[in-house]
């Protein structure tokens, strides 16, 4: 079954305290890129990733790193999470140029205390 | 830059009413395809409907249709006979072909009520 999984679901940390959130997707995409949620705003893009090793900035990056070492993962780094990046996060892949359905992983509830 | 505009930011209807949600978009490509996407309570995405650039055809699936006009740059969604599962924010989304970073650039969203 094709599909993106994102990991964990929920989460809850403090200032501070490095995480990741992954992203894995079985269906051989180039393009993978990680977008948050909050209210009013709609979905940001916060990076992307043309294809291994090939990173670069959205629209709201700051606070956020990413890797792209291998096809499949897409892990989402924030290196000391700060209260302002409580929100949902999704993980998203697809083929390149985005002409088709662009695949979304379950999401990410963060809260940040 | 592209744009995705969503004016409504809510809508509450009563059940088996026709809703219309409205969805205008900025862009300077000639080819670029836009997409409706639903977020039910649960919180996941869910792809409904994606349509080029230059397929200007409106189409319909079961109670969902939907308008693309280019010379208003308008791709608004239909629900005919809205029930109480169509309750959810809906996206609507728009890629753009070239550019190296060719991202689905969101709206804000409408959330839409319908109550039994």
């Amino acid at each position: 079954e094709a599909q993106v999984t994102q990991n964990p679901r929920y989460l809850i940390t403090v200032t501070g305290k490095k995480l990741t959130v992954t992203c894995s997707q079985n269906m051989n995409h180039e393009y993978m890129s990680w977008y948050r949620q909050d209210p009013g705003l709609g979905l940001r893009q916060i990076y992307y990733s043309m294809n291994v090793e090939v990173t670069d900035k959205g629209d709201v990056p700051e606070g956020y790193k990413v890797s792209r070492k291998e096809k499949r993962n897409f892990p989402l780094i924030l290196e000391s999470p700060s209260p302002n990046q409580t929100s949902l996060y999704f993980c998203a892949s697809s083929f390149l140029p985005i002409r088709g359905e662009a695949f979304f992983g379950q999401g990410t509830r963060l809260t940040v205390v | 830059a592209q744009k995705v505009t969503q004016a409504q930011t809510e809508i509450s209807v009563v059940e088996k009413e026709d809703v219309t949600l409205d969805c205008v978009y900025e862009t300077r490509d000639t080819t670029y395809y836009l997409f409706w996407y639903k977020q039910p309570p649960s919180g996941e995405l869910v792809f409904l409907i994606r349509r080029n650039s230059f397929d200007e055809q409106n189409e319909i699936s079961g109670r969902y249709s939907w308008n693309f006009q280019k010379s208003t740059s308008s791709f608004n969604f239909t629900i005919t006979a809205s029930q109480v599962v169509d309750s959810a924010v809906y996206f609507c989304a728009l890629s753009e072909s070239t550019g190296a970073n060719s991202k689905l650039t969101f709206g804000k969203g409408i959330t839409l009520s319908v109550r039994p």
